[in-house]
């Protein structure tokens, strides 16, 4: 089956401590993305990375930090300088392309940081 | 910068009644996507639209996309209990490769 995997689905962090979120896609996409959800809101660009080795701060960068070392994974740290890191999140995939931008999401992972 | 704007933000509907949202780019776009997300889960894509005065249909959802390429609009006829979600617009940013989603507007419906 081809698809975007995230986990875990719930995670729980105490205040202070870096937290590593994953993403996985089998759909050979070049591009992948993070966005943020709050609760009843829209859906906030993290970073996203176009290919391999590279990528871009979104609109909300500040706090975490990416990596994008293999085709297939993208994992989103949210670091302690993030002031509000409760929230879902979510990971997507397209392929990479002018004209056709349509995303896949993976489930998301909900975290609380208490 | 890019914005896209989505009217109503909620809508609270008895189940056969029709449902509109609309979706306002403050830039022309080269085409708009459409998502749905159901409480608890993930956005899932619906549709594209590329062409301008572009309508589709999926069953009882049709989609328009504008003349002039700025905004698009969902229908709902006769909408139904597995309706409920919200529904996101979004449009490709200009000088890259990220999406401009929509703040997304949440259909309740009432059985």
């Amino acid at each position: 089956d081809g698809g975007i995997t995230q986990s875990p689905k719930y995670l729980f962090r105490k205040e202070g401590q870096n937290v590593t979120l994953s993403c996985e896609q089998n759909l050979n996409h070049d591009a992948m993305y993070w966005y943020r959800q709050d609760p009843g809101q829209g859906l906030r660009l993290i970073y996203y990375s176009q290919i391999v080795n590279d990528f871009q701060k979104g609109d909300i960068a500040e706090g975490y930090s990416v990596s994008r070392e293999k085709k297939e994974s993208f994992p989103l740290t949210v670091t302690s300088a993030q002031k509000n890191p409760t929230a879902f999140y979510l990971c997507a995939s397209s392929s990479a392309g002018l004209i056709s931008h349509e995303q896949y999401f993976g489930p998301g992972t909900r975290l609380t940081v208490t | 910068g890019q914005q896209v704007m989505q009217i109503p933000q909620y809508q609270h509907v008895q189940e056969g009644e029709d449902f509109t949202t609309y979706c306002n780019s403050s830039t022309t776009l080269s085409n708009i996507q459409w998502y749905k997300q159901r409480p608890g889960g993930h956005p899932v894509f619906l549709i594209q639209l590329v062409k301008s005065g572009e309508v589709k249909k999926q069953k009882r959802l049709t989609f328009q996309f504008g003349e002039a390429k700025k905004n698009s609009s969902l229908h709902i006829t006769a909408t139904q209990t597995t309706d409920v979600g919200t529904y996101f617009c979004a449009g490709p940013g200009t000088g890259g490769f990220k999406t401009i989603f929509g703040a997304g507007t949440r259909l309740f419906v009432k059985a």
